[in-house]
């Protein structure tokens, strides 16, 4: 089965400028979230969707980022205006109790962003 | 909240070498453990799991087992091979907060020949 896609790999912005990025997941999977990994970080998760729903944003910066999962398959994440610290891979995994237990997440290559 | 934590790396050893990652969390109530393991260009993808206490998940040489007195989820390998190089995050998850995952800030592991 095809995995999570994602685009762009890399993107190089100015402070100030807006993003998007874009995720697929894979097919029949119900649940997706959005990862941000700071260079020598571990993931820190910004937002969980369930369908088109969403469950956990509680860690989202809201005043700048957003996220949408139209139609409960593919997604994207905007930040608007981005700052210095938004430099970081952004990360779409997605779940299925069909694919897995639960924590069971199938993970993109990710979104490599650079803010100038 | 809950967090994991997990040594500093870089952790340089060379192939056949014993590997050991210490990993301990903080949570509230009864977390599902993981391994996820990213190597270089790649995604980050499972490497084992383990969902109660005393239970040892194993995959590809590497092991690790539930400890919930010493709140641990060490992973170990016996002989490590160049191909093993990567970033190791350990990880834990909670069916009330969703099932999302909390990681750790990984461990970088370089094998030499």
């Amino acid at each position: 089965e095809a995995g999570v896609a994602q685009s762009p790999r890399y993107k190089i912005i100015e402070k100030r400028q807006s993003v998007a990025f874009w995720c697929n997941p894979i097919s029949g999977h119900a649940t997706l979230y959005w990862y941000q990994q700071i260079l020598g970080q571990g993931p820190k998760l910004l937002i969980q969707f369930q369908n088109n729903g969403v469950v956990d944003d509680s860690q989202l910066p809201k005043d700048r980022f957003s996220a949408e999962r139209l139609k409960g398959v593919d997604s994207t994440l905007k930040i608007q205006p981005a700052k210095l610290e938004d430099s970081a891979v952004y990360l779409c995994a997605s779940s299925s109790p069909a694919s897995g237990g639960p924590g069971e997440l199938f993970f993109g290559e990710g979104s490599r962003l650079t803010v100038l | 909240g809950d967090s994991v934590t997990q040594m500093e790396g870089p952790v340089t050893l060379s192939e056949e070498a014993f590997l050991t990652i210490n990993c301990t969390y903080t949570a509230t109530g009864y977390p599902s453990l993981f391994w996820y393991v990213q190597y270089p260009g790649e995604g980050l993808q499972l490497l084992l799991k383990a969902t109660k206490a005393d239970d040892k998940g194993s995959n590809k040489g590497f092991e690790a087992t539930y400890r919930k007195e010493t709140t641990s989820f060490h992973l170990e390998k016996g002989s490590v091979q160049v191909s093993d190089s990567a970033v190791y995050f350990c990880a834990l998850s909670l069916v009330a907060a969703g099932n999302k995952l909390t990681f750790g800030g990984g461990t970088r592991v370089l094998v030499k020949p």
